[in-house]
Parts: C-alpha cells; structure tokens; sequence
C-alpha cells in the first residue's frame, strides 16, 4: 500500500538551511508535495513536484526528487523564525488521493 | 491563487446535536473535494471524496451515516458530523482541485470541533 515517512523533528539556527526528508513508496505518484501548517491553521501549500523531475527551486524552496530511491527532500535557504511550523511531505495517488506523511516539526532558534 | 475557504473556523457542541461544515472553492469550480481529519500531533487521514452530483466515497472505516457529505454544486461540499460524540473532536480539513486540471490541492484553514 502507500506510505509516506518522515522524520519527526529538525531544530536549526536561524539563518542555516534546514533539509526535510521523506520517502515514499508508490512509484506510480504523479505529484510529490510539500505543506506547511501552523498551529491551529490549515494545510498551505508550499511546493509541488511533477514525478518526471529531479530538481524545482522556487526562491528559498528548493525540492529535490529521487524517483529511484523515492525519495524526496525539501531544503529551505536562510531559515527564519517565521518558517517554524510542522511541514508534511504528500504524495498523489490513484484517484487524485493525497498520502500525507506525519509531518516535521521544524523548529528555528534565534 | 486558488483558495479554499471552510467555516466555521471552530464550533463548540453538545453530545448527541449535529454540526455542519462548510468548504467553498472561492476562485474555481471543483468537481471533486476531499475531506480530512486531523488528530493532534497526527497526520491528516481521509475520511471521504465528495463528488458534486453524486454520493461521497468513504474511507474504510469511516462511518458514513455518522459523517454525512453532500456535494451540490462545484464549488461547495458540506460536511454534517452527526450525533456528535466526545470523540469525534478533531479538526476537519477539506481540499479541492480546479476542474479538468493536474493542479495541486488546495487546502482550507480547517474546523476546530469540540464536543462537550
């Protein structure tokens, strides 16, 4: 079946890039996704990737795919305080279903 | 940008009265919406694809009498937790897709539901 995991916590300075892991297992996803969610908020979509694409960078969102290890990373350059928030890693599956990893808590320190 | 808009943002209830959600797509019409559910700390679980039109398909598990979803137009899904229990306080998360397109989903701010 579909699976998405990720690591459950990452801590940076600010000003350091921060890296988020996930992998997954449905080779078959056409889309790989990132969200951000804040606390008590809903799911902002933050990037996504078509699966026929190994790189996409979008300002301080850089999103790098390795369908053959399925494996999917999201770096963010000069992290900020602002950026702390939980990040879920989603893949789309038949039917248009997204599979949402349990979500980083990405915590920044001033 | 597309945007997805739920209401109410929160609810309070008593056990045993039924609560309705709202989730609008405000910019694009969406033949398809999904609904979610978050436990805290948790990942997001689909509870049900609504179809306008048509009935929702529901989730293994998932109790269809209890979580009543109705789709009657492109740009609105409702979503009716009914005889609300203690347990069914979570908080709902819907999404859509524009119409006859590979674009992402898009999320609303989700409802906050707490039964007393």
């Amino acid at each position: 079946g579909e699976d998405v995991e990720q690591s459950l916590f990452l801590s940076v300075r600010e000003g350091d890039s921060s890296v988020i892991n996930c992998t997954y297992t449905d080779s078959s996803s056409t889309y790989l996704y990132w969200y951000k969610q804040e606390p008590g908020a809903g799911l902002q979509l933050l990037t996504y990737i078509f699966s026929n694409m190994d790189m996409k960078q979008d300002q301080r969102l850089t999103v790098l795919l390795n369908k053959k290890d399925k494996h999917l990373s999201l770096r963010i350059a000069d992290t900020q305080t602002g950026d702390s928030a939980i990040y879920f890693c989603a893949e789309s599956t038949k039917g248009n279903k997204l599979v949402f990893g349990a979500g980083t808590i990405l915590r920044v320190k001033s | 940008g597309a945007v997805v808009s739920q209401h109410p943002s929160r609810v309070i209830c008593k056990s045993g009265t039924s609560v309705k959600i709202e989730c609008r797509s405000l910019d694009f019409q969406a033949t398809t919406m999904f609904w979610y559910r978050q436990f805290p700390k948790k990942s997001l679980m689909l509870m049900a694809t609504s179809n306008e039109g048509s009935k929702a398909t529901y989730e293994q598990g998932v109790e269809k009498d209890k979580f009543l979803i109705n789709h009657a137009s492109l740009t609105l899904s409702t979503l009716t937790v009914t005889s609300a229990h203690p347990e069914d306080s979570s908080f709902y998360i819907c999404s859509a897709r524009a119409v006859g397109t590979d674009s992402p989903l898009h999320f609303g701010n989700g409802t906050r539901l707490t039964v007393t």
